[in-house]
């Protein structure tokens, strides 16, 4: 049972432009999220994190949105450079004990076309 | 000075083999965890160790044991190796309650 779904694998935007990626989630636990972004052959780094008390996060040019009545959350790229090509990981956590138990979706390919 | 890293970044062993991942962490995080890819891509956590206790263990095979021996280090073991054992594995750390979460580099393990 995936608890964090990415339903797109992919996305090609053109440089400059917007770069929306979409995260939704079904435990109603997690309330904190976060984005990281990985390339080939390194590991996941953190990108930005939105705790469920807030409805939007940015910094600089990444922006998350927050939606906990649909369980969704979105990443925001703007603008979109060749350096965000990336794979993209969306994130959660519960809160309480469990603090360190990031459960992860299966990521979005972001292709930043020149 | 890397924060957190892992060897051998590439790992080929045969079936029935016994082999180790090493992880180290320098953040002064108290809480290690290992992760694992698998072919579809999806990152699942296997295990948690915060100062050295086991909080965390995912359902995963009794073949794969971690040890952490100090808490800048979290070794995985894994006996007796199988081909679905294939696969990138993550080591992480992070603060007691979550911050500053920070990955490994991976390591490649494939069994033929």
């Amino acid at each position: 049972d995936q608890q964090v779904k990415q339903n797109s694998p992919s996305l090609s935007v053109q440089e400059g432009r917007i770069s929306i990626l979409n995260c939704d989630y079904t435990n109603s636990m997690f309330d904190y999220f976060l984005w990281y972004k990985k390339y080939p052959a390194e590991g996941p780094t953190f990108l930005i994190s939105i705790s469920s008390i807030k409805d939007k996060n940015e910094d600089g040019r990444f922006t998350v949105f927050l939606n906990k009545s649909a369980k969704h959350l979105s990443l925001h790229i703007v603008p979109s450079q060749p350096g965000d090509s990336a794979v993209y990981f969306c994130a959660a956590r519960p809160g309480g004990t469990s603090y360190g138990k990031l459960t992860f979706g299966q990521g979005t390919i972001l292709t930043v076309h020149p | 000075d890397t924060a957190v890293s892992q060897t051998p970044k590439y790992l080929v062993t045969q079936m029935g083999n016994d082999k180790s991942i090493k992880c180290e962490q320098n953040l002064g995080h108290d809480t290690m965890y290992w992760y694992k890819q698998d072919s579809k891509k999806f990152l699942k956590i296997m295990f948690s160790y915060n100062n050295k206790e086991l909080i965390i263990n995912e359902t995963v095979p009794n073949r794969f044991s971690p040890k952490s021996p100090d808490k800048a280090h979290l070794n995985l073991h894994i006996n007796s190796l199988e081909l679905g054992d294939s696969a990138v594995y993550f080591c992480a750390s992070s603060s007691r309650r979550g911050y500053g979460y920070t990955f490994g580099s991976g390591t490649r393990l494939t069994v033929v």
